[in-house]
């Protein structure tokens, strides 16, 4: 089955500790994004990468940091300089080669990190 | 700046009746717009979208959205709802920056009585 993963699908953190959330695709995409959702806000970007090696910052950049060493994979940290790190975070992928204005984002179940 | 308003929170439908979930956008150029759902504790998943051409898009499960530019909105409609659309739904408008980069909306929590 091809398709996005995400894991762990519940996670707990003490604060001060960093956490790292999974993303993993075999969608041969290249592009992928971390999005974070709160109740009531929708989705909000963190982070994205268009090809390995390379990523940029989203939105809300600001106490979380990324990797994308293969193209599968495309981890996230949620470092202790994040204030509220209490969220949903959800994975999506793109295939980069069809035109940014014609295609989709796919999207991973989701993680939920709680913050004790 | 570009932005996607979801003017209602909840919306209680019974079933078989008929269902619109109404979106509005800000964007200057021409958008890219999309319909995602969202069931408890999931992902997204693609409803419809819209690129260009004809303005009425059909999706899954039975879904269809209007783009009507002179109003910036894009309409969610069904003609009967199934108790299994109970779930929060999400527009959001696409904008050609390269990275394909989505602004979404608040969302629309759908519930379906019997």
């Amino acid at each position: 089955d091809g398709g996005i993963t995400q894991s762990p699908k519940y996670l707990f953190r003490k604060e001060g500790q960093n956490v790292t959330l999974s993303c993993e695709q075999n969608l041969n995409h290249d592009a992928m994004y971390w999005y974070r959702q709160d109740p009531g806000q929708g989705l909000r970007l963190i982070y994205y990468s268009q090809i390995v090696n390379d990523f940029q910052k989203g939105d809300i950049a600001e106490g979380y940091s990324v990797s994308r060493e293969k193209k599968e994979s495309f981890p996230l940290t949620v470092t202790s300089a994040q204030k509220n790190p209490t969220a949903f975070y959800l994975c999506a992928s793109r295939n980069r080669l069809t035109p940014a204005s014609t295609d989709t984002q796919y999207f991973g179940p989701g993680t939920r990190l709680t913050v004790l | 700046a570009q932005s996607v308003t979801q003017p209602d929170i909840h919306i209680t439908v019974s079933e078989g009746a008929s269902l619109e979930l109404r979106c509005n956008y800000s964007y200057g150029a021409t958008p890219y717009l999309f319909w995602y759902v969202q069931s408890p504790g999931q992902g997204l998943q693609l409803l419809l979208k819209y690129f260009s051409g004809d303005t009425l898009v059909q999706g899954i499960k039975g879904f269809e959205a209007e783009f009507k530019r002179s109003q910036s909105s894009f309409n969610l409609r069904k003609p009967s709802v199934h108790w299994s659309d109970a779930a929060e739904y999400f527009c959001a408008v696409g904008m050609n920056t390269g990275f394909q980069k989505l602004v979404f909306g608040t969302g629309t929590r759908l519930l379906v009585s019997p």
